[in-house]
This record gives C-alpha cells, sequence and structure tokens, in this order.
C-alpha cells in the first residue's frame, strides 16, 4: 500500500537547521508531487510548499521562502525538507503528504515533532 | 492568496445526529473549463495527521463511509455528517486547491454532546 515514512523528532537550539526526510513507498515516487504542510501546536494547517519528485521543481510559501529548502533523492524514493534558522515559532509537527495531479493530499505521512528551543 | 473561512469553530452532537459543517472561500473555486469545484475535506483525529475525506467538493475518497457527504459551489461548501459515530471526533479542515497558495480553513472541532 501507499505510505509514506517520516523521520523522527527532533530538537533543535534557535537559529540552527532542521532536515526532515519522507520516504514513499507503494507508487512510483516520480510521478507525482509530494507535500510539506506544518502544524503548531494546537493550531491549524499551514501550507509551506512542494516538491515535483520527477524534476525537482519547487514552489514555497511566501512566508517560509528563503528559510526552507526541499529537495529529493529519486534513487531512495525519499523527499527532504529542510528549515535554516530555526525560530520557537517553527515548532510544530511537519508532515509529508502526496499530492495527486490535482492538488489534494490523498496519503500522508505521520509527522515529524520539531521543537526549537533554547 | 484565497482565504477559507470556516465555521462553526466547533459542535458538539449526539451520537446518530447530524453534523455540518461550513466552509467559504474568499473567492471562486470553481474551474469553468471543467466544471469543477477544487475544494477537499480532511479530518484530522486526535495525535493523528489528517485523513482525505472529499475532494471535488463532494466525491468520497475511497473507503470513507457515506454518512459523510460534502455539497456546495463556487465560495459556499459543506461538510455533513449524516450519522455521528464516536470515531468521528474530530477537526475537520477545508483546502482549496484551485489557486497558489494552497490554503486550509482554520477548522472545525466536533464532538459528541
Amino acid at each position: 500500500q501507499v505510505q509514506l515514512v517520516q523521520s523522527g523528532a527532533e530538537v533543535k537550539k534557535p537559529g540552527a537547521s532542521v532536515k526532515v526526510s519522507c520516504k514513499a513507498s507503494g507508487y512510483t515516487f516520480t510521478r507525482l508531487t509530494l507535500q510539506w504542510v506544518r502544524q503548531a501546536p494546537g493550531q491549524g494547517l499551514e501550507w509551506m510548499g512542494w516538491i515535483n519528485a520527477g524534476n525537482g521543481n519547487t514552489k514555497y510559501s511566501q512566508k517560509l521562502q528563503g528559510r526552507v529548502t526541499f529537495t529529493r533523492d529519486t534513487s531512495a524514493s525519499t523527499a527532504y525538507m529542510e528549515v535554516s534558522s530555526l525560530r520557537s515559532e517553527d515548532t510544530a509537527v511537519y508532515y509529508c503528504a502526496r499530492n495527486n495531479d490535482w492538488g489534494y493530499m490523498d496519503v500522508w505521512g505521520k509527522g515529524t515533532t520539531v521543537t526549537v528551543s533554547s | 492568496d484565497v482565504v477559507m473561512t470556516q465555521s462553526p469553530d466547533s459542535l458538539a452532537v449526539s451520537l446518530g445526529e447530524r453534523a455540518t459543517i461550513n466552509c467559504k472561500s474568499s473567492r471562486s473555486v470553481l474551474y469553468s473549463s471543467n466544471n469543477k469545484n477544487y475544494l477537499a475535506w480532511y479530518q484530522q483525529r486526535p495525535g493523528q495527521p489528517p485523513q482525505l475525506l472529499i475532494y471535488w467538493a463532494s466525491t468520497r475518497e475511497s473507503g470513507v463511509p457515506d454518512r459523510f457527504s460534502g455539497s456546495g459551489s463556487g465560495t459556499d461548501f459543506t461538510l455533513t455528517i449524516s450519522s455521528l459515530q464516536a470515531e468521528d471526533v474530530a477537526i475537520y479542515y477545508c483546502q482549496q486547491y484551485y489557486d497558489s497558495p494552497l490554503t486550509f480553513g482554520g477548522g472545525t472541532k466536533v464532538e459528541i454532546k
């Protein structure tokens, strides 16, 4: 079955960077786009952007542009999300989600908790 | 950006009763060339990732119980749970995929009365 398996929880200091992985299985990785969405504690869902797993094209939310980078390793069917210059406001659960051909997200990873604390 | 506004913020419904959640977009998400509304609904149970329930405003995802239904067009949409079950306790989000950036509603928390 289609699965997205994310890396484990991270605790980082302000100013540091974090890199989260999302390993896909059960479908052809390069055929679809992966979205990244985050959720601060007790808050709603915030779209971060996407990466086209086939050609590597990316789009970032304006809010995070310049601090977030999406990459992928097609040989490992894995996508990566890196956030730099971490702030306390970046404390959240980070989700990867498979974007079908149209823009809705039909499969989600379980999430990676990133805590930014001094 | 297309702003998605959900109402109510929360609601408590008795088991077996109907729950209705509204979602309004700041501009139409109906694409005229294919007559499709680019609107999805997700369910997020406590401690779980979101799960797709509905796409194209009214198409149920495979495996979603038929007590869940979506309706509406243009800027006004509704998610209805026809007979609330205990496992439906969750936060429900609408999301538009008509335009970038993708945007979500603020969520509606559904509880048992």
